[in-house]
């Protein structure tokens, strides 16, 4: 029971770099995201894919972009590291659409940190 | 917009007493209402929800959560605290006539003692 997979789950990287981070998912869902937590903040919504095919933004897009690249994977791009991007980035997963349905399946992060 | 507070960082409870984690929303519409749980290291995992019906959820692990429309509150709730369930918890909204984004709180810090 795989669920939701994370890669990776550390990474350090200097200002400017750039990376991407990757995420699959193996429950067939139609919908993924991507979110960022900081500490005393919550999760703040970053991206997300309502299904294959579309991506929309969400509180904080600002620095990232995201590829879905088929219905179980959904990718998140730093292209210019900053160390405001330090975070723990979690991708998480749901069958479909926000509604009565609605639960939210979690990947186990990643930890970046930018120097 | 939408919004929730948790005002507490941290509640400490004694094993087998109830515990009580608050949570109040803002949201313009209908409130979608969440509860997440996190432990070391892991990523968020799914308590209970509330979209519509009962005020009182019941949802995993024997937590439940009552929704109180005149106070704006969800509070979650345990009748009688395990060691296992120290953990961070987040409540979470979303406003049900529109949007994607869940609003999380900031999470409170669960800790019960033996």
């Amino acid at each position: 029971n795989a669920g939701v997979t994370q890669t990776p789950k550390f990474q350090v990287l200097k200002t400017g770099q750039s990376m991407t981070l990757q995420c699959a998912q193996d429950m067939n869902h139609n919908s993924m995201y991507w979110y960022r937590q900081d500490p005393g903040m919550g999760l703040r919504l970053i991206y997300y894919s309502a299904s294959e095919g579309t991506t929309d933004k969400g509180e904080v897009p600002n620095g990232y972009n995201v590829s879905r690249l088929n219905k179980r994977e959904f990718s998140l791009r730093l292209e210019s590291a900053a160390p405001s991007q330090t975070s723990v980035y979690f991708c998480a997963s749901s069958v479909g659409p926000p509604g009565i349905n609605e639960k939210l399946f979690f990947g186990s992060g990643t930890q970046l940190s930018v120097l | 917009a939408q919004s929730v507070a948790q005002p507490e960082d941290q509640v400490n409870v004694a094993e087998g007493n109830p515990l009580t984690v608050k949570c109040t929303y803002s949201v313009s519409g209908n409130p979608y209402l969440f509860w997440y749980v996190q432990y070391p290291n892991r990523g968020l995992q799914f308590l209970l929800k509330y979209i519509t019906g009962d005020n009182l959820v019941k949802g995993s692990y024997g937590f439940e959560a009552e929704f109180n429309k005149s106070q704006t509150s969800f509070h979650l709730k345990k009748p009688s605290a395990l060691v296992s369930d120290s953990a961070l918890y987040f409540c979470a909204v979303r406003d049900g006539n529109s949007g994607y984004a869940l609003n999380f709180g900031k999470g409170t810090s669960l800790l019960v003692t033996p």
